[in-house]
């Protein structure tokens, strides 16, 4: 079956400008992360949705990012007012349940460069 | 003290040898741990994961937990150059839900 999907693969914008990031789970997992990975560094996590209840939000650096999981499925991750020390690899990831085993399975990223 | 330590290396290793990836974790009530590769470029994926005391193999891999030292490994044995990567270390604590804390990876080279 297909994996984790996002979009774009890349995207490069210019300091001050607002960026949207989109996350297709694997059908049927309720439970989908955002993380994001500078270079050389290990995986920061940012938010966390399951099913219906509220998301952990935990992890967003600033308020300038929020993120939003419509329909219990697709999940979008934004970004306002971009600064260069938000260019990253932003990682989405998707697990059957998060209650016992939580194996994550990760999408293919999007790497995002602010100039 | 970081939730999830890991030696950042390099490990270098020759083609054929075993090689040890070594982890240890902050929280006691940790209750799942899981070992990912990451090849330069890509995302990470699931190689292996374990929730029980002791050993667990699958192929080349086994993966070790003792949650009395907080510590879990990973040995590959017959390291072949197709395994360099970078190898991160997971934990999912008991007290909180769904998230992942991850190590900053050790990278490996298997060398032929």
């Amino acid at each position: 079956g297909a994996g984790v999907s996002q979009s774009p693969s890349n995207k490069v914008t210019e300091k001050g400008k607002d960026v949207e990031l989109r996350c297709d789970p694997i059908s049927g997992h309720t439970a989908l992360y955002w993380y994001r990975q500078s270079l050389g560094q290990g995986l920061e996590f940012l938010i966390y949705f399951q099913g219906n209840s509220a998301p952990d939000k935990s992890g967003l650096p600033s308020d300038r990012f929020s993120a939003e999981r419509t329909g219990g499925s697709v999940s979008t991750l934004t970004i306002q007012r971009t600064q260069q020390e938000d260019s990253a690899v932003y990682l989405c990831a998707s697990s059957l349940n998060e209650a016992g085993y939580n194996e994550q399975f990760f999408g293919p990223g999007t790497r995002l460069t602010v100039l | 003290q970081k939730e999830v330590e890991q030696n950042s290396g390099p490990l270098s290793v020759p083609e054929g040898a075993i090689a040890s990836l070594n982890c240890t974790y902050s929280d006691r009530g940790s209750q799942s741990f899981f070992w990912y590769r990451q090849y330069s470029g890509k995302s990470p994926e699931l190689i292996m994961f374990i929730y029980s005391n002791g050993d667990k193999e699958d192929g080349r891999f086994t993966a070790q937990l003792n949650k009395a030292s907080q510590y879990v490994s990973l040995l590959i044995r017959d390291s072949q150059p197709s395994d360099s990567a970078t190898y991160l270390c997971a934990v999912k604590r008991g007290s909180t839900l769904g998230r992942l804390y991850f190590g900053r990876g050790t990278q490996l080279t298997v060398w032929p």
